[in-house]
């Protein structure tokens, strides 16, 4: 079992939808970060948190420690949201990556 | 403010042959990290240094050598490219507190 998962692995969205990615992790962490990266390829960070909740713009991050569970939320998505969207623990000052989230949003 | 810069950014390279990716930061970090990013699997850490003078390998080192030169570059080497290195690599300089900072990437191809 992978110590980080996210669900879904991929989601397509009308453009206006509110989207939800989930992150479960299953060991003590430090904190966690949501990434995302374009087609293009960069890796930039959007968030990181180790309790509560944090929005910037259209996007909100929250995380329940004691559930182990994290969820990154986008409201009113528009096309430019689709990239695929990681989120990464950290441990003993290193990050676990999840395998990612693709999403899609169309017109 | 160029942030992390790797280069270069494609290589292809045949199977045997020796190559280094360049990774250099202009943050002041301390700590800097090599990763690699294969389909359908998270970024795996191949190396990483926690400061000037220390490096330490991560979850897949093996075929892997890295050198920090000084604070602001950190280099990874292939001795002898095998086809199943073939993967995007990704450097990362860390700032505080666990503030991750990613350079673009190089997309190595081993035939």
């Amino acid at each position: 079992k992978n110590e980080v998962e996210q669900s879904p692995q991929n989601l397509t969205a009308q453009e206006g939808e509110f989207i939800t990615i989930n992150c479960s992790y299953s060991v003590g962490i430090s904190a966690l970060h949501w990434l995302q990266q374009h087609p293009g390829g960069g890796i930039v960070s959007l968030f990181m948190l180790s309790s509560g909740k944090k929005k910037h713009g259209r996007l909100i991050a929250t995380i329940n420690i004691q559930e182990k569970h994290s969820s990154l939320h986008i409201t009113a998505s528009h096309p430019r949201d689709s990239a695929v969207y990681i989120c990464a623990v950290i441990i003993i000052g290193k990050l676990i990556f999840g395998t990612g989230t693709r999403l899609q949003v169309f017109p | 403010n160029a942030g992390v810069t790797q280069t270069p950014k494609f290589q292809v390279l045949k199977t045997g042959q020796s190559m280094t990716l360049q990774c250099a930061q202009d943050m002041n970090h301390n700590s800097m990290y090599w990763y690699r990013q294969d389909p359908g699997m998270g970024l795996r850490l191949i190396y990483y240094s926690a400061s000037e003078g220390t490096t330490d390998k991560g979850e897949v080192p093996n075929g892997y050598n890295v050198s920090r030169l000084n604070k602001r570059e950190f280099s990874l080497r292939l001795e002898s490219a095998a086809p199943s290195q073939t993967s995007v690599y990704f450097c990362a300089s860390v700032g505080s507190p666990y503030e991750q900072y990613f350079g673009p990437g190089t997309r190595l191809t081993v035939t």
